[in-house]
């Protein structure tokens, strides 16, 4: 069974501190990685995504991806009280029968306090 | 904008009933699936598709069937709702690319009584 492990949290971070995510997975054929964010009643919307090794840099987020240890991670710089949401880890393998599917982690509660 | 639509925001419906939820999207893309979140348990997919007329089972396909006559719209039918269908129902689509990044509609939040 493939699988996308995060914490659960809640990751509790000081408004204008930086949050950190973490995701592990264990299909090492994986090729593509995303982060969604998902506010409370709300359906995931796709903030970042990122296939090669290293940092990919968008506005306040930072996603790094090192596949040699299987995990990938958000950052969220200058945290505001709007992101405090479940932030979603997914996986996908490029293979000809995955047909796009998506390997989703549990998610990670974090709140930004004021 | 990709933009993913669910026919309804919340549902009621009762024990027994044929319920159908329907998805459209307008961004021409080959993938479609379906999903219920529950507390505790996260995303679970339910069916996909990646072409008209083509479905495969996900994960826990049991109680649902989907139906994929045009490109556009992907229907979810559950063939007789019990209590523990209860749940928030997620569409997503994506195209046949090597991105493969889902876009999801707004949610259908369903209670079966």
């Amino acid at each position: 069974q493939k699988e996308v492990e995060q914490n659960s949290g809640p990751l509790s971070v000081p408004e204008g501190a930086i949050a950190s995510l973490n995701c592990t997975y264990s299909d090492r054929g994986s090729q593509s990685f995303f982060w969604y964010r998902q506010y409370s009643g709300k359906s995931p919307e796709l903030i970042m995504f990122i296939y090669s090794n290293g940092d990919k840099e968008d506005g306040r987020f930072t996603a790094q991806l090192n596949k040699a240890s299987q995990y990938v991670s958000l950052l969220i710089r200058d945290s505001q009280p709007s992101d405090s949401a479940t932030y979603l880890c997914a996986v996908g393998h490029w293979a000809t029968d995955s047909w796009g599917k998506l390997q989703f982690g549990a998610g990670t509660q974090v709140v930004v306090t004021p | 904008d990709v933009k993913v639509t669910q026919s309804s925001r919340y549902l009621v419906k009762r024990t027994g009933e044929k319920v159908f939820l329907e998805c459209v999207q307008d961004m021409d893309h080959e993938n479609m699936f379906w999903y219920r979140q529950d507390p505790g348990l996260g995303l679970r997919l339910i069916y996909f598709s990646y072409d008209v007329k083509m479905k495969e089972k996900g994960d826990i396909p049991e109680g649902y069937s989907v139906s994929r006559e045009k490109k556009e719209r992907f229907s979810l039918i559950l063939e007789s709702a019990s209590t523990n269908q209860t749940s928030m129902y997620l569409c997503a689509s994506s195209l046949r690319t090597a991105s493969y990044e889902q876009y999801f509609g707004p949610g259908t939040r369903l209670t079966v009584t």
